[in-house]
């Protein structure tokens, strides 16, 4: 049992697109992350949620809007995508108090923007 | 801007030899530092964390902090080729912010 699942896997779509990608953890835990894996393999934090509540969010551009419907689940909508949004994908869940920064990692969603 | 560095490699050690992971971060009042594993097309993985001065071992894996230097490493003892991969260090500066990941060195094993 998959305990962060992240889908699709492998998105490839055309510039101005719209796309989503799903997250889902079962661990219980109660902050969820968006981490954008570049080409040079740099892990940068996105947005964060804590019990559905952003807390953090980054200098990203107004193109990317996270939801959170509840706890176990945080979704990425990206639009009109752009040549730079190629890049891998990462949800990342954790619990929070001493355990914080213990991340769980989906398997990654690798974005081709054409 | 708090960062944390990493020399990218890669690194390249014998089956058998030690490896050594170094990473410095800007933020003095940084609280916890870990180490996260990530095999080519994977997604990271924790391995090691450590909250104080000083090292903390589990198993061929042992973590080193100094804080007064701002450096944390990672040793990896009896380095196998399965060991092969791109390591991340991460400081969580504030309790309750995001990780702050670094560069990543990439460690070759050789058989």
């Amino acid at each position: 049992d998959t305990a962060v699942s992240q889908t699709p896997k492998y998105l490839v779509t055309q510039m101005g697109n719209d796309k989503s990608i799903k997250c889902e953890q079962n661990l219980g835990h109660d902050t969820m992350y968006w981490y954008k894996q570049d080409s040079k393999k740099f892990l940068k934090i996105m947005f964060s949620y804590n019990n559905k509540e952003l807390i953090i969010n980054e200098t990203v551009p107004n193109r990317f809007s996270p939801k959170s419907p509840d706890k176990a689940h945080l979704n990425l909508h990206i639009n009109s995508l752009e040549l730079g949004d190629s890049a891998v994908y990462f949800c990342a869940s954790s619990q929070g108090g001493q355990v914080f920064g213990k991340l769980f990692f989906g398997s990654g969603t690798q974005l081709s923007v054409l | 801007q708090k960062e944390v560095e990493q020399n990218s490699g890669p690194l390249s050690v014998p089956e058998g030899a030690i490896a050594s992971l170094n990473c410095t971060y800007s933020d003095r009042g940084s609280q916890s530092f870990f180490w996260y594993r990530q095999y080519s097309g994977k997604s990271p993985e924790l391995i090691m964390f450590i909250y104080s001065n000083g090292d903390k071992e589990d198993g061929r894996f042992t973590a080193q902090l100094n804080k007064a230097s701002q450096y944390v490493s990672l040793l990896i003892r009896d380095s196998q080729p399965s060991d092969s991969a791109t390591y991340l260090c991460a400081v969580n500066p504030l309790a309750g912010t995001a990780l702050i990941f670094g560069k990543g060195t990439t460690l070759s094993v050789s058989s």
